[in-house]
């Protein structure tokens, strides 16, 4: 574990359902990411918070809808996906602004059918 | 946002020491560098930061020559286990906004 737990690791969902990705951290870290990485494809920049305030959304669908009910927890609210949105979504944090050191969680493989 | 440019892949045997150029011409004064090392289905790893000069860690080096605008990661005697894709990140000087580009294919051989 790297101190950064994704659940679930696995989710299978059809397009009209309704599910929730999950992420936790204990790190102390202040900021929280969510990313998208499609098969052969780079990293995709979804959502930022720092300090639990939204700060950047990637000009993301409103079928993706984050909540960070405070810094140790990031939630991706998922409805009426389609199947181009089968990815490994990945929670990262980091201690703050302007230094790097990402600590990312495992991943949620969702696939849409 | 400074812009990376990585090599997309590069073979290698066993045993050999490996070094990864990153091209970041437009890294802004507060900026640092990172990299980091990507197993397929499993996120990012960190490896390495650096701002300037040389860096080395029980894993890797990281070679950054005055003008800031390349960086050379190095592994040192790599195993078939270092086999992932490495990704160069300059940060931004806002927020914790990096992003990442295509990253380096790195295939170790026996």
């Amino acid at each position: 574990e790297t101190g950064v737990t994704q659940t679930p690791r696995h989710l299978v969902m059809g397009m009209t359902n309704k599910k929730s990705l999950k992420c936790e951290q204990h790190l102390g870290h202040n900021a929280m990411y969510w990313y998208k990485q499609s098969a052969k494809k780079p990293l995709e920049l979804m959502f930022v918070y720092s300090l639990e305030e939204r700060v950047e959304n990637n000009s993301v669908p409103s079928r993706f809808s984050p909540e960070c009910p405070n810094s140790s927890h990031l939630f991706l609210h998922l409805h009426t996906l389609q199947p181009e949105d089968s990815a490994l979504y990945l929670c990262a944090s980091t201690p703050g602004r302007d230094r790097g050191g990402y600590t990312f969680g495992s991943g949620t493989r969702l696939t849409v059918v | 946002l400074a812009k990376t440019t990585q090599p997309i892949s590069m073979d290698s045997y066993e045993g050999q020491e490996v070094n990864i150029t990153c091209s970041h011409n437009n890294i802004a004064t507060n900026d640092y560098i990172t990299w980091y090392q990507q197993f397929p289905s499993q996120g990012p790893r960190f490896i390495i930061q650096g701002y300037k000069t040389k860096v080395t860690n029980e894993v890797a080096s990281l070679f950054i020559p005055a003008d800031r605008k390349s960086s050379t990661l190095s592994l040192p005697r790599v195993s078939l286990s270092d086999t992932a894709v490495y990704y160069c990140l300059v940060g931004d000087t806002n927020f914790n906004k990096f992003y990442f580009g295509s990253g380096t294919k790195l295939n170790v051989k026996p």
